[in-house]
């Protein structure tokens, strides 16, 4: 165990459902990400928060709407999605969003959308 | 554009037998590089962590090294256990939050 926990673990929705992810942490750290791991392709990070204030956003669509509302939570909603958005969704933390700092990773959600 | 390749894309080796992983990179300009394994139905677990400035780090069997000049890294794993069995990650680090470019993996079979 990593510390990092993240429900559900397996998550199929219609494209016209709304779903939320949620990670938490209990490592007492600063920083949160979420990352996205695609079949065949490299795991691509999405947002991160540091001391709760968005910091990166990697050009990702609107449908995926990202919420921290303390350094221990870190919530990711999903509305109308798309097929292709099916993943395995992972979240960590570091003791701060910087250079140098390990990520924690959770067990991740994996996501189907039908 | 930052890239990250690794080869092998997978890998069986039996039991005992000294490996290397490699990993490629574009852009020089990285802050560090990380290793880590990912076993099936877990997160991401961290390995080595080496910074820029640094050639290589060590953890038990395993000793990763960096060229950046040249944009590669090594993960060299001896005497290889079945345990050791698992997708290995490399990731360069890059931007002041933090934000790690992955490879695509290395799935490593050890066998019995």
């Amino acid at each position: 165990e990593t510390g990092v926990t993240q429900t559900p673990r397996h998550l199929v929705m219609g494209m016209t459902n709304k779903k939320s992810l949620k990670c938490e942490q209990h490592l007492g750290h600063n920083a949160m990400y979420w990352y996205k791991q695609s079949a065949k392709k490299p795991l691509e990070l999405m947002f991160v928060y540091n001391f709760k204030e968005q910091t990166e956003n990697n050009s990702v669509p609107s449908r995926f709407s990202p919420e921290c509302p303390n350094s221990s939570h870190l919530f990711l909603h999903l509305h109308t999605l798309q097929p292709e958005d099916s993943a395995l969704y992972l979240c960590a933390s570091s003791q701060a969003a910087g250079v140098g700092e390990t990520q924690y990773f959770g067990p991740g959600t994996r996501l189907l959308v039908l | 554009k930052q890239e990250v390749t690794q080869i092998p894309a997978a890998l069986s080796v039996p039991e005992g037998e000294n490996l290397v992983l490699n990993c490629s990179f574009t852009d020089s300009a990285i802050y560090n590089l990380q290793w880590f394994r990912q076993d099936p139905g877990k997160g991401l677990t961290s390995l080595l962590l080496i910074q820029s400035s640094q050639r290589e780090q060590t953890s038990g069997r395993l000793n990763a090294s960096l060229d950046k000049s040249s944009g590669r890294s090594t993960l060299y794993i001896a005497a290889s256990q079945p345990g050791d069995s698992a997708t290995y990650l490399c990731a360069v680090g890059r931007g002041s939050q933090g934000n790690l470019i992955f490879g695509k993996g290395t799935k490593l079979s050890v066998k019995p």
